[in-house]
């Protein structure tokens, strides 16, 4: 299986930062990396497909990059409501795996 | 708009079985597949499988198969998931999506199961 490392495991910000979030595929994944957020007590909601596609109905300060083996998730200016965890999933090789993800708070 | 709506939380007994529902609405059910994933707070997130909702052919997880099974009713545009011979590991919330070829898409709201004697 292919294993999805993520990066920080924990991350503090204020309103206004910019935040990054990463994962590292162990082997190539072409660009088939979604990212999701969770906020507590809900499903995961759909953010970017394929690296860089943007969900319809998501804010424009999410966007996503790369390919290959190492991915990245930014939000340009955070938000309150942005408060949540969020996931990478890789759709490359079955089965389809997670990273462990990343809980988002404001500082 | 896309909707999956889940069956209730389940307490079970270890040994015993549960089976989860997924009615789905808003698109045509047989044009895309129906996937299921495990969250745990110590396993995270973990894909089980998914059916071809107009066939019912399915794809598991290795670590999943003999545990789960995946089942359709066209009819009611339902998936189901049978989980067998549980024990308390098989505790966590389980979620139903569609899946697309970009990847799930839209989610269910979740079913907790809790394995207790």
């Amino acid at each position: 299986d292919i294993q999805m490392t993520q990066s920080p495991s924990f991350l503090s910000a204020s309103v206004g930062d910019r935040v990054t979030i990463n994962c590292k595929a162990s082997q190539n994944i072409n660009r088939y990396l979604n990212w999701y957020q969770q906020k507590l007590g809900e499903a995961p909601k759909l953010l970017i497909y394929n690296a860089n596609s943007l969900q319809t109905g998501i804010p424009s300060r999410f966007s996503g990059s790369g390919s290959g083996t190492d991915f990245t998730l930014t939000i340009s200016s955070l938000q309150p409501e942005d408060v949540a965890t969020y996931f990478c999933l890789q759709h490359n090789s079955w089965p389809y795996t997670f990273g462990a993800g990343t809980k988002l708070e404001l500082k | 708009q896309v909707q999956l709506q889940q069956s209730g939380a389940e307490l079970a007994k270890p040994g015993s079985s549960v089976k989860i529902s997924c009615k789905a609405s808003g698109y045509t059910f047989t044009s895309y597949y129906i996937s299921w994933i495990k969250q745990t707070t110590g396993q995270g997130l973990e894909y089980i499988g998914y059916i071809n909702t107009g066939s019912g052919g399915t794809n598991y997880n290795e670590k999943f198969k003999g545990k789960a099974t995946l089942t359709v009713d066209k009819s009611s545009s339902t998936a189901f998931m049978q989980l067998s011979s549980l024990t308390p590991d098989d505790s966590a919330v389980y979620y139903c999506a569609r899946l697309t070829t970009e990847g799930p898409d839209a989610w269910g709201q979740g079913a907790s199961v809790t394995v207790s004697s």
